[in-house]
């Protein structure tokens, strides 16, 4: 079965500083997907960024960029130039077929 | 594009009770799906639709829980006699397609059981 691990239930930034979420996961297939969530407090989960697995280019979406291993199964997000507004739950997911599976979180801190 | 839609935002009801759900997904979407989320956890995933079609099941929905999906529009979850480990956020998400297609989510029906 896909899982997925978080290790980090916590992290800290300071603002226009960078940091990493860590994400590694396990499966048996090759051609899966890759997503990270932001949910902020009492809000919508909303995507991004996404990464096909067959694709070795790491995503980027202006600040958001990825570091994808796919041999070492480990999906990292990488906030450069925090600001305020990141301050959420981030979520990393897998998908295969129609199962997508999700981590149990890292609740981002950004401090002024 | 109006997002998804979910009702009510909150439920309170007592054990025992029946409670239905309500989630309007994005119009042009053909999937729809429900997770359930507890405090501190990811989203588990329950259900899914394909247009009308319940195509997959989680072990985690068990014989107390329904979703229906009628004409693939609007789709309801119902939890009949609930439990107090009932409680959770329902959350629903749509999606144009599988693979690397995102699925939007919505607010989430918070769901506490007295």
């Amino acid at each position: 079965a896909q899982t997925v691990t978080q290790s980090q239930p916590e992290m800290s930034v300071q603002e226009a500083e960078t940091v990493t979420l860590s994400c590694t996961y396990d499966t048996s297939e090759s051609d899966y997907y890759l997503f990270w969530y932001k949910q902020p407090p009492s809000r919508q989960m909303i995507l991004v960024i996404r990464q096909e697995a067959y694709k070795q280019q790491n995503a980027t979406e202006n600040r958001f960029s990825v570091n994808f291993q796919k041999a070492a199964k480990s999906f990292s997000l990488k906030i450069s130039d925090s600001q305020l507004g990141d301050a959420a739950m981030y979520f990393c997911a897998f998908r295969f077929n129609n199962d997508m599976r999700f981590g149990a979180g890292t609740r981002l801190t950004v401090k002024p | 594009d109006t997002g998804v839609s979910q009702n009510p935002r909150h439920k309170i009801t007592k054990r025992g009770q029946n409670v239905t759900f309500r989630c309007d997904p994005i119009s042009e979407h053909n999937r729809l799906y429900w997770y359930r989320q507890t405090l501190g956890q990811g989203p588990e995933f329950l259900t899914y639709f394909q247009n009308e079609a319940q195509l997959e099941k989680s072990r985690l929905l068990s014989d107390r829980f329904s979703a229906e999906r009628p004409k693939g529009s609007f789709s309801t979850l119902e939890i009949q006699r609930t439990e107090q480990g009932d409680s959770a956020m329902y959350l629903c998400a749509s999606s144009l397609g599988g693979g690397i297609q995102p699925q939007h989510f919505g607010d989430g029906t918070r769901l506490s059981i007295l």
